[in-house]
């Protein structure tokens, strides 16, 4: 079965630093990979997708996530956080079939 | 409407009783989830439509969960004999008509389940 792991429930950050927040995916077929965020008591928006092609990807808002098959992730970053990054961020993964699976969130905390 | 709306947006039931939760998918999307989110822990897919046929239900944890869509567009989830365990979030999200997994899917707000 797929399964997806986000390594650290909750990611603290100073306001400028970088920001990675850590994805990792098992998969026998190539996978279609997806970064979603949840700000507060909001629903779940696309912040960038991995279908084929380029494994570096660009979202919104500055963040971007690599695809690195050997390694079987695809962890998202973003170079300088702002305040208004603060929010829960899920992976999700999906081999076809219109299945997905989402990791447990990485709520993320930025402070001034 | 402009997006994926769900209702009731809170619902406290007892232990026991039946619930429906709703979705209106955002308009000519044809592919629909649902997922499940409980305190602590990831999206649970439950269900997902193509038009009105569910090709897969092996997400619903139990034959007390069933889903229904009517039309095309509106769905239903149902929950018989609610038990505590069954208190979370439930998500439904909806797709473009391909609906293929490569597709965005976009989320509605979710239904907070509670039961007593």
């Amino acid at each position: 079965a797929q399964s997806v792991t986000q390594l650290g429930s909750h990611v603290s950050v100073s306001e400028g630093a970088l920001v990675l927040l850590r994805c990792n995916y098992s998969s026998s077929v190539p996978p279609y990979l997806f970064w979603y965020v949840q700000y507060p008591n909001q629903g779940l928006q696309l912040l960038l997708k991995y279908t084929t092609g380029a494994t570096l990807v660009k979202g919104i808002n500055g963040f971007e996530a690599e695809f690195k098959k050997s390694e079987t992730s695809f962890h998202l970053t973003k170079p300088s956080a702002h305040m208004s990054d603060a929010a829960e961020y899920f992976c999700a993964v999906s081999e076809g079939f219109n299945k997905f699976y989402f990791g447990s969130g990485t709520k993320l905390n930025v402070k001034p | 409407g402009a997006g994926v709306s769900q209702s009731p947006s809170n619902k406290v039931t007892e232990k026991g009783k039946d619930v429906e939760l709703r979705c209106d998918p955002i308009s000519g999307h044809t592919a629909l989830y649902w997922y499940r989110q409980s305190l602590g822990q990831g999206l649970e897919f439950l269900i997902y439509f193509q038009g009105n046929s569910a090709p897969d239900k092996s997400g619903l944890p139990s034959d007390r969960f069933s889903a229904e869509r009517t039309g095309g567009s509106v769905s239903t989830l149902t929950i018989q004999r609610t038990q505590q365990e069954d208190s979370a979030v439930y998500l439904c999200a909806s797709s473009s008509s391909t609906g293929g997994s490569n597709n965005e899917q976009f989320f509605g707000p979710g239904t907070r389940l509670t039961v007593l």
